[in-house]
């Protein structure tokens, strides 16, 4: 059972449209992270939401966490070409346990 | 940057002979992890390290044996690799004050 789902699983979109991705649980997180991959990269941290409802921006990306803390959304808006990657979204259950993974969203922007 | 290598980068064995991956980290944190990701499905925990010599199993340990004689290197150890074990493989640190990890730039490890 994956304990994050991750939706889209793909999503192919012209530069300058907007898009959501949603990272979705039935279990509470005390944190929840979101990273992006480039091919032949590791994974890259963009931003940690801990607080349920909190709102965070970063440039035209916008995450939020939702109010119970069993989920998550990046909004990309305006989306480019250097957008492009693999977004994971990560959930911290408690205290120094690992990290939870999702599947990813694999974003393609096209010029 | 998080000071984090991983060597070799890339590497072609047989099944059955043994492999050996190294993460080395220039910032002496606690928390260390092995990962392994996959089409289909995503990262995946292999072993992490809260200390030297305090190893833990992930959710895919079975193949796989890890050692940390020291906190700046973590290796991981294919004692006889399958062909199933063909996969790229990202060390991560956590930084002592949160949960957040930063991961190197991966071995690609192809087992023929």
């Amino acid at each position: 059972t994956q304990l994050l789902e991750q939706s889209p699983q793909f999503l192919s979109i012209q530069e300058g449209e907007n898009l959501t991705v949603y990272c979705n649980s039935s279990s509470v997180f005390s944190s929840l992270q979101w990273y992006r991959q480039e091919p032949g990269e590791g994974p890259v941290l963009l931003v940690t939401v801990v607080t349920g409802g909190e709102v965070k921006k970063l440039k035209r990306l916008t995450f939020q966490f939702g109010d119970a803390r069993k989920d998550s959304s990046l909004h990309i808006t305006a989306a480019q070409p250097g957008d492009t990657g693999l977004y994971l979204c990560a959930g911290e259950r408690s205290g120094n346990t690992p990290l939870v993974f999702g599947k990813g969203t694999r974003l393609s922007v096209i010029a | 940057d998080a000071g984090i290598t991983q060597s070799p980068r890339h590497k072609v064995t047989e099944t059955g002979t043994p492999v050996t991956l190294r993460c080395h980290q220039t910032e002496n944190h606690r928390y260390m992890y092995w990962y392994r990701q996959d089409p289909g499905h995503g990262l995946r925990l292999i072993h992490y390290s809260y200390g030297v010599k305090d190893t833990d199993k992930g959710e895919v340990s079975d193949g796989y044996s890890v050692s940390r004689s020291k906190t700046e290197d973590f290796l991981l150890t294919l004692e006889s690799a399958t062909s199933s074990q063909t996969s790229v493989y990202f060390c991560a640190i956590r930084r002592d004050t949160s949960n957040e990890q930063f991961f190197g730039p991966g071995t690609r490890l192809t087992v023929l």
